[in-house]
């Protein structure tokens, strides 16, 4: 059964730095791009950023929010994907959300993990 | 970046009945190379992450029911709930994956009338 676990949020001071995690299993997680949505309490969902399959080149995509604050990179040898967020801001509050792309899609998504930006 | 505009931000529809959502792109999403949209729906349940509907604006995802079905090109695009059940109540999301910068619209939410 496909399955992406999302950890490593909580609670953090504003400037201060993150990682976050997604663990996959259930399918070959080399051979897809992985993205990562968040989504403010109460609030929409916000695309946050993706990095491309190897055979792809790895490469990777960011939102304008966050480009340059955050970097999202792949370890496939252990099928998880990383979310560094630095500089984070309190706007950077929200639900965050790994999810498996299928043709520049979200197909599969994690349950979340809420990272809170306050002093 | 693509600015994608939904309307209604709410609606609410009767059982069986049929609900509409409209989704506008600030630019074309259709890719002339292969004809595709580069558009997608997502429903929300509440306490949820989303879920994937619909792809290319009209191919439902497996397992969707046929009741949900996509359409529109350019930067007009419509989902449709053909006989809308109590467990499609949601928010509902367009987003282009046109751009590097993929966007999300502001939501749709669905309730029972």
């Amino acid at each position: 059964e496909l399955q992406l676990v999302e950890s490593g949020g909580g609670l953090v001071q504003p400037g201060r730095s993150l990682r976050l995690s997604c663990t996959a299993s259930g399918f070959t997680f080399g051979d897809y791009a992985m993205s990562w949505v968040r989504q403010a309490p109460g609030k929409v969902l916000e695309w946050v950023g993706f990095i491309r399959s190897k055979e792809y080149g790895g490469t990777t995509d960011y939102a304008a929010s966050v480009r340059g604050r955050f970097t999202i990179s792949r370890d496939d040898s252990k099928s998880i994907a990383y979310l560094q967020m630095n500089s984070l801001k309190t706007e950077d509050t929200a639900v965050y959300y790994c999810t498996r792309d299928r043709s520049l899609t979200h197909a599969n998504w994690g349950q979340g993990t809420l990272v809170t930006v306050s002093s | 970046d693509i600015v994608m505009t939904q309307s209604p931000d709410s609606l609410a529809v009767f059982l069986g009945e049929r609900a509409t959502i409209n989704c506008k792109s600030s630019q074309s999403l259709l890719f002339s190379s292969n004809s595709k949209n580069y558009l997608a729906w997502y429903q929300q349940k509440p306490g949820q992450p989303p879920k994937l509907l619909i792809y290319w604006a009209s191919t439902r995802e497996s397992g969707v029911p046929d009741r949900f079905s996509g359409s529109g090109s350019g930067t007009d695009f419509t989902l449709t709930i053909g006989s809308l059940q109590a467990e499609d109540v949601a928010v509902y999301y367009c987003q282009q994956y046109y751009s590097n910068s993929r966007t999300f619209g502001q939501g749709t939410k669905v309730e029972i009338k």
